[in-house]
């Protein structure tokens, strides 16, 4: 079953602006990950934020992570037509295993 | 170095027939994942092996589903009379240890006509 859901479904921006994605999950974590998706193939790992920590950033990456309220944000500066794909949040709940969500697919137009 | 590899990347095969799909994981993770993942949707876990210990079968479908490893090294995964339903994009992730960030494959396309 799918622990994460992103929101919104989907999004579309201008080149240049930022894009924000949601991610709320429903049990205790260990970690959260968000991985991007191009062209429904491989995943990409871009980040992984621990249960203790609260912000975390990668370069024109920016994700948060508020336990209290079990949700997790991403957010994507200065976009670029590169950054077009589906992103994915995933929940280590305490095991080896990850739930994914099904995903905000963001589309930057030029 | 080399990433994940899968085979092949495309598959068709008659409804009933039985597939047989191969992952390369990165060399030294010691945990391998496979995942399905249906048009439009997020990931479905189905299998996990780490070492030498007993896989982690709880995500495989039916018992059409199986899967085998070789020590840390190749993985395959077999579905035997294939259904419609079977059509997905089936994805192989492996990593280092039991936690942390997973290192996807480029998956395997199966149609199932």
């Amino acid at each position: 079953s799918q622990q994460g859901e992103e929101d919104p479904q989907a999004l579309s921006i201008q080149e240049g602006e930022n894009a924000t994605m949601n991610c709320s999950y429903k049990t205790s974590i260990n970690n959260l990950q968000w991985y991007r998706q191009n062209s429904g193939r491989g995943l990409v790992h871009l980040i992984l934020i621990r249960s203790n920590e609260r912000e975390k950033h990668s370069g024109r990456l920016r994700v948060t992570l508020d336990t209290s309220k079990k949700s997790s944000s991403l957010l994507i500066t200065a976009s670029r037509a590169a950054d077009t794909a589906s992103y994915f949040c995933a929940t280590d709940a305490n095991d080896y295993k990850l739930s994914f969500g099904a995903g905000t697919t963001v589309t930057v137009r030029a | 170095g080399a990433g994940v590899s899968q085979s092949p990347s495309n598959k068709v095969t008659e409804k009933g027939k039985d597939v047989e799909l191969r992952c390369d994981p990165i060399s030294g993770h010691t945990a391998l994942y496979w995942y399905r993942q249906r048009l439009g949707q997020g990931l479905e876990f189905l299998i996990y092996f780490q070492g030498n210990s007993a896989p982690d079968k709880s995500g495989l479908p039916s018992d059409r589903f199986s899967a085998e490893r070789t020590g840390e090294s190749v993985s395959t995964l077999t579905i035997q009379r294939t259904q419609q339903e079977d059509s997905a994009v089936y994805l192989c992730a492996s990593s280092p240890g039991a936690r942390g960030p997973q290192y996807f494959g480029p998956g395997t396309r199966l149609t199932v006509t």
